[in-house]
């Protein structure tokens, strides 16, 4: 089965640092979905990308895929305390069919002041 | 704006017992979706469905079974629950169409004692 990589794991950055999280895939992707998780609730929407190449921002949220449609980063500029949560990547890969969102293991993010 | 409610925020169940976890969309989406999130193993999927009475496989259907018999709803059941089922429970839903996001829920956050 398909499956993405996330790195790093957790993540501790002074308020009004710049971060960057990781998504790799071993196989070309379909379309890469970043999703943010406050703790213990559900997930939200980011943004997503699907054309090798692509850079989306959002506020102070910029996410990338690669051109070979392998690899995606999430940067946030000048963290605030609000950013902190747990960052997911997900994906779908051209196999025939409507197939569910395969999931990394998440990047756990603390802002502290 | 879409929205997927899970029935329950906390569920507190004993060994043995038939658990029901309820989700319910209000977009008229084809997919739902059903996952578990565990520390260190990130969302992993138990079942999918993409039409009323339709039903998939996810990576660990054991010890689940589902029910969607009507397009808004999509029941997750534990016929017996065990300790090891004691997770955060995730439910999504979306369009038919490759490359749109997928919705969540609130999460249920089950204990199984």
């Amino acid at each position: 089965s398909q499956e993405l990589e996330q790195s790093p794991q957790s993540l501790i950055v002074q308020e009004g640092k710049n971060l960057t999280i990781n998504c790799t895939s071993s196989k070309t992707l379909y379309g890469l979905y970043w999703y943010k998780q406050k703790y213990g609730e559900g997930l939200i929407f980011l943004m997503m990308l699907q054309k090798g190449g692509e850079e989306k921002s959002h506020e102070k949220i910029t996410a990338k895929l690669d051109e070979k449609k392998q690899q995606s980063s999430l940067h946030i500029t000048a963290s605030q305390p609000s950013h902190a949560g747990i960052y997911l990547c997900g994906a779908d890969f051209p196999i025939s069919g409507n197939t569910p969102l395969v999931f990394g293991k998440g990047t756990r993010l603390s802002v502290i002041a | 704006d879409v929205k997927v409610t899970q029935s329950s925020r906390y569920l507190v169940k004993r060994t043995g017992e038939k658990v029901f976890l309820e989700c319910v969309q209000d977009m008229d989406h084809e997919n739902m979706f059903w996952y578990r999130q565990d520390p260190g193993l990130g969302l992993r999927l138990i079942y999918f469905s993409y039409d009323v009475k339709m039903k998939e496989k996810g990576d660990i259907p054991e010890g689940y079974s589902v029910s969607r018999e009507k397009k808004e709803r999509f029941s997750l059941i534990l016929e017996s629950a065990s300790t090891n089922q004691t997770s955060m429970y995730l439910c999504a839903s979306s369009l038919w169409e490759e490359n749109t996001e997928a919705f969540f829920g609130q999460g249920t956050r089950l204990t199984v004692v």
